[in-house]
Protein backbone atom coordinates (compact mmCIF):
# COMPACT_ATOMS: atom_id res chain seq x y z
CA UNK A 1 0.00 0.00 0.00
CA UNK A 2 0.86 3.45 0.01
CA UNK A 3 3.34 5.10 2.68
CA UNK A 4 3.72 8.67 2.84
CA UNK A 5 6.61 10.45 4.64
CA UNK A 6 6.72 13.99 5.86
CA UNK A 7 9.03 16.27 7.53
CA UNK A 8 9.60 18.01 9.56
CA UNK A 9 7.51 16.89 12.35
CA UNK A 10 7.90 20.59 13.57
CA UNK A 11 8.53 23.76 12.36
CA UNK A 12 9.60 26.94 13.79
CA UNK A 13 9.77 30.83 12.05
CA UNK A 14 9.97 33.66 12.46
CA UNK A 15 6.45 36.07 11.39
CA UNK A 16 7.58 36.85 7.91
CA UNK A 17 9.43 34.02 7.05
CA UNK A 18 8.83 30.85 4.55
CA UNK A 19 7.98 27.61 5.63
CA UNK A 20 9.21 24.48 3.71
CA UNK A 21 6.93 20.81 4.45
CA UNK A 22 8.26 17.88 2.51
CA UNK A 23 6.29 14.87 1.45
CA UNK A 24 7.53 11.71 -0.07
CA UNK A 25 5.12 9.01 -0.95
CA UNK A 26 5.37 5.36 -2.18
CA UNK A 27 2.99 4.56 -4.60
CA UNK A 28 3.21 5.90 -8.44
CA UNK A 29 -0.05 5.42 -9.23
CA UNK A 30 -1.23 7.90 -6.56
CA UNK A 31 -2.62 11.04 -8.65
CA UNK A 32 -3.75 13.75 -6.01
CA UNK A 33 -1.87 15.08 -3.14
CA UNK A 34 -4.06 17.47 -0.86
CA UNK A 35 -2.83 19.59 1.85
CA UNK A 36 -4.88 19.82 5.36
CA UNK A 37 -4.57 22.39 8.26
CA UNK A 38 -5.93 21.58 11.17
CA UNK A 39 -6.56 24.25 14.47
CA UNK A 40 -6.27 23.17 18.06
CA UNK A 41 -9.69 21.17 18.86
CA UNK A 42 -10.70 21.53 15.14
CA UNK A 43 -10.89 19.06 12.46
CA UNK A 44 -8.22 19.19 9.26
CA UNK A 45 -9.32 21.70 6.60
CA UNK A 46 -8.16 21.21 2.74
CA UNK A 47 -6.25 24.48 1.78
CA UNK A 48 -4.40 23.57 -1.29
CA UNK A 49 -4.03 20.15 -3.62
CA UNK A 50 -2.18 19.31 -6.50
CA UNK A 51 -3.04 16.60 -9.30
CA UNK A 52 -0.59 14.47 -11.20
CA UNK A 53 -0.31 16.38 -14.30
CA UNK A 54 0.31 19.56 -12.64
CA UNK A 55 3.91 20.73 -11.52
CA UNK A 56 3.08 23.81 -9.19
CA UNK A 57 -0.13 25.18 -7.92
CA UNK A 58 -0.58 28.77 -5.79
CA UNK A 59 -2.81 30.33 -3.57
CA UNK A 60 -1.67 33.19 -2.95
CA UNK A 61 0.99 32.95 0.46
CA UNK A 62 0.34 29.34 0.21
CA UNK A 63 2.10 26.80 -3.07
CA UNK A 64 2.76 23.14 -3.91
CA UNK A 65 4.74 22.32 -5.94
CA UNK A 66 4.95 17.94 -6.79
CA UNK A 67 8.10 15.78 -8.77
CA UNK A 68 6.53 12.84 -9.54
CA UNK A 69 9.80 10.96 -10.72
CA UNK A 70 10.98 11.26 -7.58
CA UNK A 71 7.68 11.51 -5.99
CA UNK A 72 7.57 14.02 -3.84
CA UNK A 73 5.94 17.18 -3.27
CA UNK A 74 6.14 19.98 -0.70
CA UNK A 75 3.87 22.86 0.64
CA UNK A 76 5.29 26.36 0.45
CA UNK A 77 4.17 29.16 2.75
CA UNK A 78 4.94 32.64 2.11
CA UNK A 79 5.51 35.88 4.80
CA UNK A 80 3.94 33.28 7.28
CA UNK A 81 2.00 35.02 9.86
CA UNK A 82 0.77 33.66 13.44
CA UNK A 83 -2.31 32.77 12.16
CA UNK A 84 -0.75 30.06 9.92
CA UNK A 85 0.40 28.07 13.37
CA UNK A 86 -1.38 25.06 13.12
CA UNK A 87 -0.72 21.09 11.99
CA UNK A 88 -0.21 20.45 8.55
CA UNK A 89 -1.09 16.93 7.03
CA UNK A 90 -0.15 15.98 3.05
CA UNK A 91 -1.60 13.22 1.87
CA UNK A 92 -1.67 11.13 -1.49
CA UNK A 93 -4.62 9.35 -3.11
CA UNK A 94 -3.71 5.58 -3.94
CA UNK A 95 -5.87 5.25 -7.58
CA UNK A 96 -6.45 1.81 -7.02
CA UNK A 97 -10.18 2.43 -7.70
CA UNK A 98 -11.22 2.68 -3.96
CA UNK A 99 -10.44 5.92 -2.02
CA UNK A 100 -7.64 4.73 0.48
CA UNK A 101 -6.13 8.00 1.27
CA UNK A 102 -3.01 8.08 2.96
CA UNK A 103 -2.03 10.71 5.81
CA UNK A 104 1.33 11.95 6.03
CA UNK A 105 2.57 11.97 9.86
CA UNK A 106 1.55 15.56 10.24
CA UNK A 107 3.82 18.95 10.53
CA UNK A 108 3.40 21.33 13.89
CA UNK A 109 4.13 25.00 12.37
CA UNK A 110 4.92 27.89 14.92
CA UNK A 111 4.91 30.92 13.15
CA UNK A 112 6.64 33.14 15.88
CA UNK A 113 5.64 37.17 16.15
CA UNK B 1 -17.58 24.77 8.62
CA UNK B 2 -16.91 22.00 6.56
CA UNK B 3 -20.62 20.88 6.42
CA UNK B 4 -19.89 17.45 8.14
CA UNK B 5 -21.63 17.36 11.15
CA UNK B 6 -20.71 14.90 14.37
CA UNK B 7 -21.89 13.91 17.61
CA UNK B 8 -20.89 13.78 20.55
CA UNK B 9 -18.25 16.69 20.47
CA UNK B 10 -16.59 14.50 23.74
CA UNK B 11 -17.60 11.69 25.33
CA UNK B 12 -16.17 10.07 28.58
CA UNK B 13 -16.80 6.63 29.13
CA UNK B 14 -15.30 3.59 31.30
CA UNK B 15 -13.19 0.52 29.66
CA UNK B 16 -15.51 -2.44 28.76
CA UNK B 17 -18.25 -0.08 27.71
CA UNK B 18 -19.40 0.67 24.37
CA UNK B 19 -20.07 3.79 22.24
CA UNK B 20 -21.72 5.18 19.09
CA UNK B 21 -20.29 8.08 17.30
CA UNK B 22 -22.52 9.58 14.73
CA UNK B 23 -21.94 11.93 11.61
CA UNK B 24 -23.58 13.59 8.99
CA UNK B 25 -22.26 14.19 5.53
CA UNK B 26 -22.14 17.16 3.90
CA UNK B 27 -25.63 17.32 1.84
CA UNK B 28 -24.73 15.89 -1.75
CA UNK B 29 -21.60 13.69 -0.39
CA UNK B 30 -21.98 10.03 -0.87
CA UNK B 31 -19.08 8.66 0.42
CA UNK B 32 -18.34 9.00 4.22
CA UNK B 33 -14.76 8.15 5.89
CA UNK B 34 -13.54 7.79 9.35
CA UNK B 35 -10.60 8.68 10.88
CA UNK B 36 -8.70 8.06 14.33
CA UNK B 37 -6.53 10.08 15.58
CA UNK B 38 -4.47 10.03 18.64
CA UNK B 39 -2.45 12.05 21.01
CA UNK B 40 0.20 13.37 18.92
CA UNK B 41 -0.82 11.10 16.26
CA UNK B 42 -1.33 10.98 12.50
CA UNK B 43 -4.58 10.23 11.22
CA UNK B 44 -5.17 6.54 10.69
CA UNK B 45 -7.58 5.64 7.99
CA UNK B 46 -10.16 3.18 9.43
CA UNK B 47 -13.48 3.10 7.21
CA UNK B 48 -15.44 4.57 4.03
CA UNK B 49 -18.75 3.76 2.60
CA UNK B 50 -20.09 4.74 -0.33
CA UNK B 51 -24.02 4.96 -0.89
CA UNK B 52 -24.34 2.55 2.22
CA UNK B 53 -21.73 0.20 1.03
CA UNK B 54 -18.45 -0.28 2.71
CA UNK B 55 -15.96 0.39 0.26
CA UNK B 56 -12.72 0.38 2.15
CA UNK B 57 -10.99 -0.60 5.19
CA UNK B 58 -8.14 0.46 7.08
CA UNK B 59 -6.92 0.06 10.22
CA UNK B 60 -10.06 -1.01 12.07
CA UNK B 61 -10.20 -3.18 15.17
CA UNK B 62 -12.83 -5.91 15.25
CA UNK B 63 -14.08 -4.43 18.36
CA UNK B 64 -15.15 -1.48 15.89
CA UNK B 65 -17.61 -1.31 13.10
CA UNK B 66 -19.09 1.07 10.92
CA UNK B 67 -22.35 1.83 8.69
CA UNK B 68 -24.31 4.10 6.62
CA UNK B 69 -27.88 4.25 6.63
CA UNK B 70 -30.40 5.29 3.46
CA UNK B 71 -30.34 8.94 4.11
CA UNK B 72 -26.35 8.92 4.67
CA UNK B 73 -25.40 9.39 7.80
CA UNK B 74 -23.00 7.02 8.99
CA UNK B 75 -22.22 5.39 12.69
CA UNK B 76 -18.71 4.42 14.13
CA UNK B 77 -19.61 1.62 16.75
CA UNK B 78 -16.66 0.92 19.26
CA UNK B 79 -17.34 -1.67 21.69
CA UNK B 80 -14.83 -2.84 24.71
CA UNK B 81 -13.24 -0.03 25.15
CA UNK B 82 -9.99 0.19 26.17
CA UNK B 83 -7.90 2.73 27.61
CA UNK B 84 -5.88 3.46 24.21
CA UNK B 85 -8.63 3.94 21.79
CA UNK B 86 -9.38 7.08 23.82
CA UNK B 87 -8.12 9.75 20.65
CA UNK B 88 -9.92 12.09 18.54
CA UNK B 89 -12.61 10.44 16.03
CA UNK B 90 -13.21 11.98 12.61
CA UNK B 91 -16.19 11.66 10.07
CA UNK B 92 -14.78 12.70 6.69
CA UNK B 93 -17.53 13.20 3.41
CA UNK B 94 -16.88 13.25 -0.55
CA UNK B 95 -19.30 13.10 -3.46
CA UNK B 96 -17.41 10.15 -5.08
CA UNK B 97 -15.79 7.05 -4.11
CA UNK B 98 -12.98 6.84 -6.40
CA UNK B 99 -9.37 8.18 -5.72
CA UNK B 100 -8.46 8.98 -9.95
CA UNK B 101 -11.72 11.71 -9.70
CA UNK B 102 -9.51 13.30 -7.05
CA UNK B 103 -12.90 14.08 -4.65
CA UNK B 104 -11.61 16.48 -2.18
CA UNK B 105 -12.62 14.63 1.46
CA UNK B 106 -13.87 17.31 3.92
CA UNK B 107 -13.60 16.95 7.63
CA UNK B 108 -15.91 17.26 10.62
CA UNK B 109 -14.84 18.80 14.02
CA UNK B 110 -14.27 15.23 15.37
CA UNK B 111 -15.49 13.54 18.63
CA UNK B 112 -13.61 13.44 21.58
CA UNK B 113 -13.20 9.86 23.30
CA UNK B 114 -12.07 9.35 26.64
CA UNK B 115 -11.98 6.52 28.00
CA UNK B 116 -11.03 6.05 32.01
Amino acid sequence: GENVEQHPSTLSVQEGDSAVIKCTYSDSASNYFPWYKQELGKGPQLIIDIRSNVGEKKDQRIAVTLNKTAKHFSLHITETQPEDSAVYFCAAYNSGGYQKVTFGTGTKLQVIP
Amino acid sequence: DSGVTQTPKHLITATGQRVTLRCSPRSGDLSVYWYQQSLDQGLQFLIQYYNGEERAKGNILERFSAQQFPDLHSELNLSSLELGDSALYFCASSVGVTASSGNTIYFGEGSWLTVV
